[in-house]
């Protein structure tokens, strides 16, 4: 099984400031036949569903705000969202959907300071 | 507009059978590159996938606890069903079906809790 490794596991930032959250896969996501990276990241607000932000490790859901981006390849991902705003305060998710079973990190929670 | 709601009972025994609906609409289970997902989250964890369902009936399930585990779909009725047999209190959680297009669950039901109590 693909295990899926998120750091850090909290993160409190100023308003206006960049975080940056890790993800790191057991094996490798990229499917050398099409060049792609099996990796989603979902943000998750309390009493809510996990919404999805980014798939194929870097393309952006429709709707979702330019300053959330996505990059990556191979083991080792990263969600980087620029100047951060109070309604990001969320916990997010990585994920793999290389092959079941399905697994997503263990969260990394964001906080304002 | 894609939408999933999930329902079955909010508490059970253990060693009970747990039936969960999921239904939905905005879209057709006959879609190529469509299915259907499950998965739970126990309060103050990580989501786990539990099983999903295709377009052409293929089924996936997690390893542990596959031999509980049965998912079906009707797509007349626009619902897939997972059945979880023997729960325990370890099985409580909140239960999400989830739309999935070419392996990205990108539409999530709002969820439903299930409590395993005895």
């Amino acid at each position: 099984d693909i295990v899926m490794t998120q750091s850090p596991d909290s993160l409190a930032l100023s308003l206006g400031e960049r975080a940056t959250i890790n993800c790191k896969s057991s094996q490798s996501l990229l499917y050398s036949s099409n060049n792609d990276n099996y990796l989603a990241w979902y943000q998750q607000k309390p009493g809510h569903p996990p919404k999805l932000l980014i798939y194929w490790a870097s393309n952006r859901d429709s709707g979702v705000p330019d300053r959330f981006s996505g990059s990556g390849s191979g083991t080792d991902f990263t969600l980087t969202i620029t100047s951060l705003q109070a309604e990001d305060v969320a916990v997010y998710y990585c994920q793999q959907y290389y092959s079941p079973p399905y697994a997503f990190g263990q969260g990394t929670k964001l906080e304002i300071k | 507009q894609i939408t999933l709601k999930e329902s079955g009972p909010t508490l059970l025994k253990p060693t009970q059978t747990l039936t969960l609906t999921c239904t939905f609409s905005g879209f057709s289970l006959s879609t190529t590159g469509v299915g259907v997902g499950w998965f739970r989250q126990p309060p103050g964890e990580a989501p786990e996938w539990l099983a999903v369902v295709d377009w052409n009936d293929e089924k996936a399930y997690r390893p542990s606890p596959k031999t509980r585990l049965t998912i079906t779909k009707d797509t007349s009725k626009n619902q897939v069903v997972l059945i979880m047999a023997n729960v325990d209190p370890v099985d409580t959680a909140t239960y999400y079906c989830a739309h999935r297009h070419w392996n990205i669950f990108d539409y999530w039901g709002q969820g439903t809790l299930v409590t395993v109590s005895s």
